[in-house]
């Protein structure tokens, strides 16, 4: 059964702090994202990576890095986050190429700023 | 103007209803067409998916795409009170890793 886990469901963190989000999916996939999703703006795509190493800015990269070291796992980092970084935050992968499968999303966390 | 129109509701039927969810796009290019669903605070999960033009029936859901009009549906046929949740149609262009999401209909159904 394809899966992708995302490290915390809940996250609390203070303004300033630096704030690592992990995704891992375990399908093999090429292609992995990171989405925020927030009431009435739908879901926006922050970074996604289509190969190790490889990264591409999304809609709203302003803010968040991304770091894909191995094929399986996708960290989305907040270098100094903020109160309008509190939101839902959700990973997602799909195989390369072509695709009529969609991609597959994680459980998502809830990041809290204070 | 937005690539992927959604009425974002919120719906509210009654139990054994037909339900008819839909989105309108603007990009001619957009050939993959898909529906997801998202229980409350969870994912989403991929519900349907259909390529170019026509319509895919899955159990009780329908997925209608209408190339000539920039729209797509999703039917739901005898709803149950499980089938409460937001549903958000996605699409892309051939080759495109990328999806395009619409806001994400709320929908309830009421026992």
């Amino acid at each position: 059964d394809v899966k992708v886990t995302q490290s915390s469901r809940y996250l609390v963190k203070r303004t300033g702090e630096k704030v690592f989000l992990e995704c891992v999916q375990d399908m093999d996939h090429e292609n992995m994202f990171w989405y925020r999703q927030d009431p009435g703006l739908g879901l926006r795509l922050i970074y996604f990576s289509y190969d190790v190493k490889m990264k591409e800015k999304g809609d709203i990269p302003e803010g968040y890095s991304v770091s894909r070291e191995k094929k399986e796992r996708f960290s989305l980092i907040l270098e100094s986050a903020s109160t309008n970084q509190t939101s839902m935050y959700l990973c997602a992968s799909s195989p390369g190429g072509v695709s009529l499968s969609g991609q597959y999303f994680g459980p998502g966390t809830r990041l809290t700023v204070t | 103007q937005k690539e992927v129109e959604q009425d974002p509701g919120p719906l509210s039927v009654p139990e054994g209803a037909i339900v008819s969810l839909n989105c309108t796009y603007s990009n001619s290019a957009f050939q993959y067409f898909m529906w997801y669903r998202q229980y409350s605070r969870k994912g989403p999960e991929l519900l349907m998916y259909t390529y170019s033009s026509g319509n895919k029936e899955d159990g009780r859901f329908t997925a209608q795409v209408d190339k000539s009009s920039k729209y797509i549906s999703l039917f739901i046929r005898d709803s149950q009170p499980s089938d409460s949740a937001t549903y958000l149609c996605a699409m892309s262009s051939q080759g495109a890793q990328k999806l395009v999401f619409g806001q994400g209909t709320r929908l309830t159904i009421n026992p």
